[in-house]
């Protein structure tokens, strides 16, 4: 069974600087989707950025960028010029690339809190 | 467009009452996914629709939760007898197809507390 693991409960920033969330997970599959998405108190899930496993180059969006190392099974996260409002909690997910199912497994989730 | 909806936004009810909560999806969209958040933790999945076809249940915990999804569109979440351990916030997401490449938006959720 696919497993995603998110060793960091909780990390702090100062507000400009850059920070790295960690995610590893466990496939046997080939094909497959990567997501961060993050979480503010409003409960809201937001997709920060998602990841093609096929795909070597990693994905950008705007400061949110990944490092996707496909043969380690690593997923990280980097916030470039962090900002107060991307204080929130971040899960990382995993979905199957085939087969007829969509359903995202879940980390347990980073909570990111930028100071000022 | 409007995105997902979800209500009640908070629900508080005795243990052993049943509740209904209902879900709202992003018209167009096909599938249709619940999730449970506990306190602190992360989402797990519960039930998903597509189309259809039959659901897929695998994630439900107990026989005590069900959910239909009634003309391709609205979908509620039933549990019975509430427990205080199913204390938590129901997700509720919406796509344009069941296939993982396919970006799931979320709805606000309901946060159910059970006493």
């Amino acid at each position: 069974a696919q497993t995603v693991t998110q060793s960091q409960p909780e990390m702090s920033v100062q507000e400009a600087e850059t920070v790295t969330l960690s995610c590893t997970y466990d496939t046997s599959e080939n094909n497959y989707y990567l997501f961060w998405y993050k979480q503010p108190p409003s409960r809201q899930m937001i997709l920060v950025i998602r990841q093609e496993a096929y795909k070597q180059q990693n994905a950008t969006e705007n400061r949110f960028s990944v490092n996707f190392q496909k043969a380690a099974k690593s997923f990280s996260l980097k916030i470039s010029d962090s900002q107060l409002g991307d204080t929130a909690m971040y899960f990382c997910a995993f979905a199957h690339g085939s087969g007829n199912t969509g359903k995202l497994i879940f980390g347990q989730g980073t909570t990111l809190q930028v100071k000022p | 467009g409007a995105g997902v909806s979800q209500s009640p936004s908070n629900k508080v009810t005795e243990k052993g009452k049943d509740v209904e909560l209902r879900c709202d999806p992003i018209s167009g969209h096909t599938a249709l996914y619940w999730y449970r958040q506990s306190l602190g933790q992360g989402l797990e999945f519960l039930i998903y629709f597509q189309g259809n076809s039959a659901p897929d249940k695998s994630g439900l915990p107990s026989d005590r939760f069900s959910a239909e999804r009634t003309g391709g569109s609205v979908s509620t979440l039933t549990i019975q007898r509430t427990q205080q351990e199913d204390s938590a916030v129901y997700l509720c997401a919406s796509s344009l197809g069941l296939k993982g490449r396919y970006e799931q938006y979320f709805g606000p959720g309901t946060r159910l507390t059970v006493t």
